[in-house]
């Protein structure tokens, strides 16, 4: 059945290393997104991709990158350089100027 | 700047009544809204959208108003049941040229509790 997969539920960092969280769809949606929630606040947009091999910096992209070679796949990658990088990552996906966004169930991700 | 703002952190109702969740907003060039469900631990779910040529729009037990001029969405659920407890989230798309770019701004959440 259609849907949206992220993996793994929960991850930990070192300090210092680098971390991909994966994001997978197949609902065929041309456009990908990932958002990060922290305790008391909303979804915040760090990177989003509205066709394959694009995607452009949401409203906190610094400390992390994102990469887009199939439609179906929209990995995270939180660098070093995210100096608070303990959140909920979530992705999520929609198809073109349609606003609905289906989510994926998120990541966890926790600093040792 | 909190373009989308959901200044009450929590709800508390009984089951069988109303719940209400308001939402403000302060961008005049948000025209689409949308009210997602959150349970802990997973991803939002999509419950009802507006767009800025209607006032209302309903599914079932949930209705979304909407009062452009105040710049103001609410959320109605009735009656309000158990399983409706979950974390609530108003989001604002703004359309660019007739051109959708799907990207949505959330607020904060709403925790809402409905007791039995």
């Amino acid at each position: 059945d259609g849907g949206i997969t992220q993996s793994p539920k929960y991850l930990f960092r070192k300090e210092g290393q680098n971390v991909t969280l994966s994001c997978e769809q197949n609902l065929n949606h041309d456009a990908m997104y990932w958002y990060r929630q922290d305790p008391g606040q909303g979804l915040r947009l760090i990177y989003y991709s509205q066709i394959v091999n694009d995607f452009q910096k949401g409203d906190i992209a610094e400390g992390y990158s994102v990469s887009r070679e199939k439609k179906e796949s929209f990995p995270l990658t939180v660098t070093s350089a995210q100096k608070n990088p303990t959140a909920f990552y979530l992705c999520a996906s929609g198809q073109g100027a349609v606003e609905t966004q289906y989510f994926g169930p998120g990541t966890r991700l926790l600093v040792l | 700047d909190q373009q989308v703002k959901q200044n009450s952190p929590s709800l508390s109702v009984q089951e069988g009544r109303i719940s209400i969740l308001n939402c403000d907003y302060t961008n005049s060039m948000f025209d689409y809204f949308l009210w997602y469900k959150k349970y802990p631990a997973e991803g939002p779910t999509f419950l009802i959208s507006i767009s800025s040529i209607k006032d209302k729009n309903e599914d079932g037990r949930f209705t979304v108003f909407l009062n452009k001029s105040a710049k103001h969405l609410s959320l109605h659920i009735v009656p309000s049941q158990p399983g409706d407890s979950a974390v609530y989230f108003c989001a604002a798309s703004a359309r660019a040229g007739g051109t959708s770019y799907g990207k949505l701004t959330f607020g904060q959440g709403t925790i809402l509790t409905v007791h039995p």
